[in-house]
């Protein structure tokens, strides 16, 4: 089973940011967050990963509580082409086995 | 850059057919993994391979499943005598590294969606 929990769906107005959660209560201390997201018919696409610092690249920012029971994921200035599946993923003992779930489904708005 | 391809991009079967994906990943990459992806759904692990080693199949629904990476690149996913329930997008992943640890940024091809009769 799926170690995070996500909103099914959101949405946002495109230019304003995108900010979309994920719990992971039970995350071990070694264990990271990644995200990946899935643009209708086509396969799944690496956004981001942390352990326990924030993080930015040039597709979004996570932030990760102290306690890193849950994240964040930022897309600053969305546009129409960020409308996707957001998978928040914990794999398990850090295993290469992605558990991907239901995920959230973002709308960006015009 | 190339990244990884499937073929074909959409295959439909006869019920009890046999077919074979082929999934060709970015040139370098240790690992491979395949995964399916029901209508609606997210997509499921079914196999994983390092190099040509397949060290890990816990995902494959039945042994009418199959896949191969012989010379640790080009991999197939083989499924004999299909069935309606085989339905759905099969994906191919590569990885550079192990997959493990902070190294699990995985790069999907397109699939290929098969349709079973």
């Amino acid at each position: 089973d799926a170690k995070t929990t996500q909103p099914t769906s959101m949405d946002c107005a495109e230019g304003r940011a995108a900010n979309l959660p994920c719990n992971h209560s039970t995350i071990s201390g070694n264990e990271y967050v990644y995200w990946y997201r899935q643009i209708h018919s086509q396969g799944p696409q690496y956004i981001i990963h942390g352990l326990k610092n924030n993080e930015t690249n040039e597709m979004a920012s996570l932030i990760i509580t102290e306690d890193r029971k849950s994240s964040t994921l930022i897309l600053p200035h969305a546009t129409l082409r960020d409308t996707a599946v957001y998978y928040c993923i914990v794999p398990m003992d850090s295993s290469y086995k992605l558990i991907f779930g239901s995920g959230t489904r973002l709308l960006v708005r015009p | 850059g190339a990244g990884v391809s499937q073929s074909p991009r959409y295959k439909v079967a006869k019920r009890g057919q046999d077919v074979a994906l082929r999934c060709d990943p970015i040139s370098g990459h240790v690992s491979l993994f395949w995964y399916q992806q029901a209508l609606g759904q997210g997509p499921e692990f079914l196999t994983y391979f390092q190099n040509e080693a397949q060290l890990d199949k816990s995902g494959l629904p039945s042994d009418r499943f199959f896949a191969e990476r012989p010379e640790g690149s080009v991999s197939t996913l083989k499924i004999q005598r299909t069935q309606q329930e085989d339905s759905a997008v099969y994906l191919c992943a590569s990885s550079f590294s192990s997959g493990t640890g902070g190294k699990n940024e995985q790069f999907f091809g397109p699939g290929t969606r098969l349709t079973v009769l």
